[in-house]
């Protein structure tokens, strides 16, 4: 059951944009539309932030958004804020009724 | 406002059994799965499986089976993840999340429970 491929490590300035990779295989993001986003701060439990590709839930920035092309899904960050420095772990659906999440990328707010 | 609260930290030797819970509120207990995730600092998060509360129906992850044992209590809303045999390897923290309305992700999340593993 292997994990779903993130970067280990993505950095941005202040304001800037950046975006995070996922990606999977035909058994999970390549054939379903059911990928889901994470934030998580030290010591705290994940945070939804992207559900369904590109969904936000209620009270969750607008500056956050999600996107699929194949076997891959994308995290975007726009207006990099202090606040966004956490690590990220991206999931989804797999085949055979499981789930899988992805190996989580630190984000570093410059 | 829908919440899950798990139980506090565990220290165990190795080869003792543990059971975490996570107790529901502020929703109709039995009408979502529930889900279990690990997470280490090697590994990140990991799935390991969900129940049905409302017919005890589980369906663990791979990795998981034969290792770990879920089950409910519906009188008291909460559901449980039983470790047995524990080594070195099950120290985590283990977190209970329930399936957010429509299914698919995992909205809200429980705030942790962690477990140490020590001779």
């Amino acid at each position: 059951q292997s994990a779903l491929t993130q970067p280990a490590s993505v950095s941005g300035s202040l304001g800037q944009s950046i975006t995070i990779s996922c990606t999977g295989t035909s058994s999970d993001i390549g054939n379903y539309n059911y990928v889901s986003w994470y934030q998580q701060h030290p010591g705290k439990a994940p945070k939804p932030m992207i559900y369904d590709v590109s969904n936000r839930p209620s009270g969750v920035s607008n500056r956050f958004s999600g996107s699929k092309s194949g076997n891959t899904a994308s995290l975007t960050i726009s207006g990099l804020q202090a606040e966004d420095e956490a690590d990220y772990y991206c999931n989804s659906y797999r085949n055979g009724n499981t789930y899988v999440f992805g190996t989580g990328t630190k984000v570093t707010v410059l | 406002q829908v919440q899950l609260v798990q139980s506090g930290a565990e220290v165990k030797k190795p080869g003792a059994s543990v059971k975490v819970s996570c107790k529901a509120s502020g929703y109709t207990f039995t009408d979502y799965f529930l889900h279990w995730v690990r997470q280490t600092p090697g590994r990140g998060l990991e799935y390991m499986g969900c129940i049905h509360p409302n017919s005890g129906d589980t369906n663990y992850a791979q990795k998981f089976q034969g290792s770990v044992t879920m089950t409910r209590d519906t009188s008291i809303s909460t559901a449980y993840l039983e470790l047995t045999r524990l080594t070195s390897d099950d120290t985590a923290m283990y977190y209970c999340a329930r399936d957010k309305d429509g299914g698919f992700s995992f909205d809200p999340w429980g705030q942790g429970t962690l477990v140490s593993v020590s001779s």
